[in-house]
């Protein structure tokens, strides 16, 4: 069965202080995955997809990287405003468009 | 463009009660679908569509019911309402080989 499964479950850094987000996945055929943004009272917003193991994404501070069993995203000197709710989700090889997602982590940066 | 429009953006039912809730997007994307977004979950897909006349169910797909009519539009409709559907609904579209999906900004539904 696919899964995806998503740690911690929420994160609290100073600002500036650097760390990663862990999303472990199982699938048959993995296609892509994916990492979103979520702030509260709003949708999912897209941030990257990572096609195969070895590969990285940046864009400002935050660096996704992906390995056959899971992906982190770096988050380097973060600001508060990248506090926000980190949704991870996975295409499996036989569906063109449904994805598995897993819970998300909260992150809070405090000023 | 306006990207993916939701409405209502809040909603309050009691038990047995039905309703309809709105997704629009102007982006000509040819997938659409519905999630439910409740605390300490993923997201769980409840119906999805790949083109206008066409639908499936998702993982979670019973008390619902969706038509696709036109390629921008995809409602969701509630039979009658439980106190289990209590939820926030999400529509997103998307388009392509790369996958990459655009959300509403959420439906917030509340069934008493």
């Amino acid at each position: 069965e696919d899964q995806v499964t998503q740690s911690p479950e929420a994160l609290r850094l100073q600002e500036g202080e650097s760390s990663s987000l862990n999303c472990s996945y199982t699938v048959s055929g993995l296609r892509g995955l994916f990492w979103y943004r979520q702030d509260p009272g709003k949708g999912p917003e897209f941030l990257f997809t990572l096609y195969s193991a070895g590969e990285e994404k940046e864009k400002e501070r935050l660096k996704a990287t992906l390995t056959k069993k899971e992906s982190f995203l770096h988050i380097t000197a973060p600001k508060p405003e990248d506090s926000a709710t980190y949704l991870c989700a996975v295409q499996g090889g036989d569906s063109n468009y449904q994805l598995i997602w897993g819970a998300g982590t909260k992150l809070i940066i405090k000023p | 463009n306006a990207g993916v429009t939701q409405t209502p953006k809040f909603q309050v039912l009691k038990t047995g009660q039905s309703m309809t809730l709105q997704c629009a997007q102007d982006m000509n994307h040819e997938y659409m679908s519905w999630y439910r977004q409740d605390p300490g979950m993923g997201l769980r897909l409840i119906h999805y569509s790949v083109g206008a006349g066409i639908t499936d169910q998702g993982e979670v797909p019973n008390g619902y019911n969706v038509s696709r009519s036109t390629t921008e539009d995809f409602p969701l409709r509630l039979l009658s309402a439980a106190p289990s559907q209590t939820s926030v609904y999400f529509c997103a579209s998307g388009r392509g080989a790369k996958n990459i999906q655009y959300f509403g900004a959420g439906t917030r539904l509340s069934v008493l």
